[in-house]
């Protein structure tokens, strides 16, 4: 398997454009979790999927901020109108639970470094 | 609220030595700790899991403990090397379950030659 993938790597935008990016999680992976890191801040658990329903999104910052999971290879994170403050490096991982092992360990993808101006 | 804490301020340590990293927690008793490695430009990997009711867990060159009286847990790398360097993250499972986690802000370790 290719691991997690998202793209783009590097997103450079205006304020007030909007932004998406995009994640493929690991094929049969049932979790989705997408992070947000900065120096200040670290990594903060944005939204959280299950089978492509969205758990808990109480991380998300504002509703500027919303993320869709339309099928189980797929998702996205859109911010709408985009901000200097936004800028960040967005991880998305996936995971899969199963009794037997009962944790998460989390696979994350190479991240979207995104740069508002 | 939730609280973790590892210490900011990078580890410099000499190669062949031992490293010792601190993972702190308040207002919670997690299931288990994990720990992940994180180098410059990617994503963090998964190292080490450590449940409630262990107290020590071993991976190569890799030992964790988990003291959940002192809610600390201590990762250690023995005869370091300078492909150790990295920075490592400390993650709880978070409050309310649901296998989300919750993580530090990390600690920056430099091996030197």
């Amino acid at each position: 398997d290719a691991g997690v993938i998202q793209s783009p790597r590097h997103e450079v935008t205006e304020m007030g454009q909007e932004v998406t990016l995009r994640c493929k999680p690991i094929s049969g992976h049932d979790y989705l979790f997408w992070y947000r890191q900065t120096m200040m801040r670290g990594l903060e658990l944005l939204i959280y999927f299950n089978n492509n329903v969205p758990i808990d999104d109480s991380g998300m910052p504002e509703d500027r901020f919303s993320a869709k999971m339309p099928n189980a290879s797929f998702s996205t994170l859109k911010i709408q109108p985009s901000e200097p403050r936004d800028s960040a490096v967005y991880f998305c991982a996936s995971s899969l639970w199963t009794s037997a092992i009962s944790y998460n360990e989390q696979f994350f993808g190479p991240g979207t470094r995104l740069t508002v101006l | 609220s939730q609280k973790i804490e590892q210490n900011s301020e990078a580890l410099n340590i000499q190669e062949g030595k031992t490293a010792t990293l601190t993972c702190n927690y308040t207002n919670y008793s997690p299931a288990y700790l994990q720990w992940y490695r994180q180098d410059p430009g990617r994503g963090p990997v998964f190292l080490l899991l450590i449940r409630e009711n262990e107290k020590e867990k071993r991976k190569e060159r890799l030992k964790v403990t988990f003291d959940t009286t002192l809610k600390q847990s201590l990762f250690h790398i023995t005869a370091s090397q300078p492909a150790d360097s990295a920075t490592y993250l400390c993650a709880l499972d978070g409050t309310g379950g649901g296998n989300k986690l919750t993580f530090g802000t990390g600690t920056q370790l430099k091996v030197e030659l």
